[in-house]
């Protein structure tokens, strides 16, 4: 079965700042992996995901992720933190099978950030 | 357009009470998921949707948890006689079907047992 682990709880990170957060997931085809974000009071929004192809993945709101097979990673950047990105953000990895993917949640990274 | 609705947003019930909670998808959505998350966590896969048929219940922690999709659009979670751990958000998703497709998070349910 896989899954996914996210190391960093709560991150704090001043605004115009780089930002990457960590996410390391187990399974043992090529994986689906994806970010997504979540503000309180509302649902996941994905940010962007990896499917194949370019290990470099770009999404929407200036996020990029990096799938690092090797490593078995599939971290989340961003060069310049705005304020409105705090939120909470969850890094899954999906496995497909039967024509739909059954994803497994990381728990999650807390992202605040400062003046 | 519609994305992923849910309702009610909020619910309380005593321990002991049944509840309904519904996901309305995206409009031609073949495949509709019901994850739950807990205080703190990711969320957790509970079922799965392909058109009317449940094709993976394997998540649904206990069989106090149902869910139907009997049209093949709207899907209701039914929890009966709920429990103080039965308290999370109820997360509905839906995606159109193809295995690579993304799915679509409602903004959920906030089920709390007193």
């Amino acid at each position: 079965a896989q899954s996914v682990t996210q190391p960093d709880i709560h991150i704090t990170v001043s605004e115009g700042a780089s930002l990457e957060l960590r996410c390391n997931y187990s399974y043992g085809a090529t994986p689906y992996l994806f970010w997504y974000v979540q503000s309180p009071g509302q649902g996941l929004q994905l940010l962007l995901k990896y499917f194949s192809g370019d290990t470099l993945v770009q999404g929407i709101k200036g996020f990029e992720a990096e799938f690092k097979r090797s490593q078995s990673s599939f971290n989340l950047r961003k060069p310049s933190v705005h304020w409105s990105d705090a939120a909470e953000y969850f890094c899954a990895v999906g496995a497909g099978s039967g024509g739909y993917q059954k994803v497994t949640f990381g728990t999650g990274t807390k992202l605040q950030v400062i003046p | 357009g519609a994305g992923v609705s849910q309702s009610p947003r909020y619910k309380v019930a005593k321990r002991g009470q049944d509840v309904a909670l519904r996901c309305d998808p995206i409009s031609g959505h073949v495949s509709l998921f019901w994850y739950q998350q807990a205080l703190g966590q990711g969320p957790e896969f509970l079922t799965y949707f392909q058109n009317e048929a449940q094709l993976d219940k394997s998540g649904l922690p206990s069989d106090r948890f149902f869910a139907e999709r009997p049209e093949g659009s709207v899907s209701t979670l039914k929890i009966q006689r709920t429990q103080q751990e039965d308290s999370a958000v109820y997360l509905c998703a839906s995606s159109s079907g193809l295995a690579a497709d993304t799915q679509y998070f409602g903004p959920g349910t906030r089920l709390t047992v007193l």
